[in-house]
């Protein structure tokens, strides 16, 4: 899993209530990612981040909330208004290129259980 | 549009023998191509990748791809499969560095002794 970080491995909460999923790395990349892992559905990408302070939406934004106030960190919020926010969240980082694609690296993962 | 496609949810291969995973894509522009595996309730790990050149790629734990531009596929294989090969494998793409890169649904692959 390299050199990202995510905590905690097993999360629980009520529903109605905000979590915040943490993601840090030691890689020096400057872009950043969350997906969401549903069985028999892939990744899905929620937010992603080129630059510090700056992070656009993903294909499934919506009751996700995001920050980039350093380089090595990407916190993720998953907020009341998600519908169905039990899931596998993947944080992943690489390196930002302008010509090239580069390969994410992938941290171990958060399972989140809403009940 | 762009899009990637694991045409196998599960692919059973005997210990020794040679096992292929398929992935095709679709893309206008040139692609570029990724697999990962991930083993259970851990993070994805990168495998190899094509970006240009020679269509044969050589990566991780003995795993190559072969890139078929006419037959839009990126398929994954590896001479003599081990146990320790189960795990589920994903199939990515992307077309340029302004671009996301786009995941398969992933094909699990179990290797029997």
């Amino acid at each position: 899993d390299g050199g990202i970080t995510q905590s905690p491995k097993y999360l629980f909460r009520k529903e109605g209530q905000n979590v915040t999923l943490s993601c840090e790395q030691n890689l020096n990349h400057d872009a950043m990612y969350w997906y969401r892992q549903d069985p028999g559905q892939g990744l899905r990408l929620i937010y992603y981040s080129q630059i510090v302070n700056d992070f656009q939406k993903g294909d499934i934004a919506e009751g996700y909330s995001v920050s980039r106030e350093k380089k090595e960190s990407f916190p993720l919020t998953v907020t009341s208004a998600q519908k169905n926010p039990t899931a596998f969240y993947l944080c992943a980082s690489s390196i930002s290129g302008s010509s090239v694609v580069y390969e994410q690296y992938f941290g171990p993962g958060t399972r989140l259980t809403v009940t | 549009a762009q899009s990637v496609a694991q045409p196998e949810d599960q692919v059973n291969v005997a210990e020794g023998n040679p096992l292929t995973v398929k992935c095709t894509y679709s893309v206008s522009g040139n692609p570029y191509l990724f697999w990962y595996v991930q083993y259970p309730n851990r993070g994805l790990q990168f495998l190899l990748k094509y970006i240009t050149g020679d269509n044969l790629v050589k990566g991780s734990y003995g795993f190559e791809a072969e890139f078929n531009k006419s037959q839009t596929s990126f398929h994954l294989k590896k001479p003599s499969a081990l146990v320790s090969d189960s795990a589920l494998y994903f199939c990515a793409l992307s077309y340029s560095s302004a671009s996301k890169i786009i995941f398969g649904s992933g094909t699990r692959l179990s290797i029997r002794p």
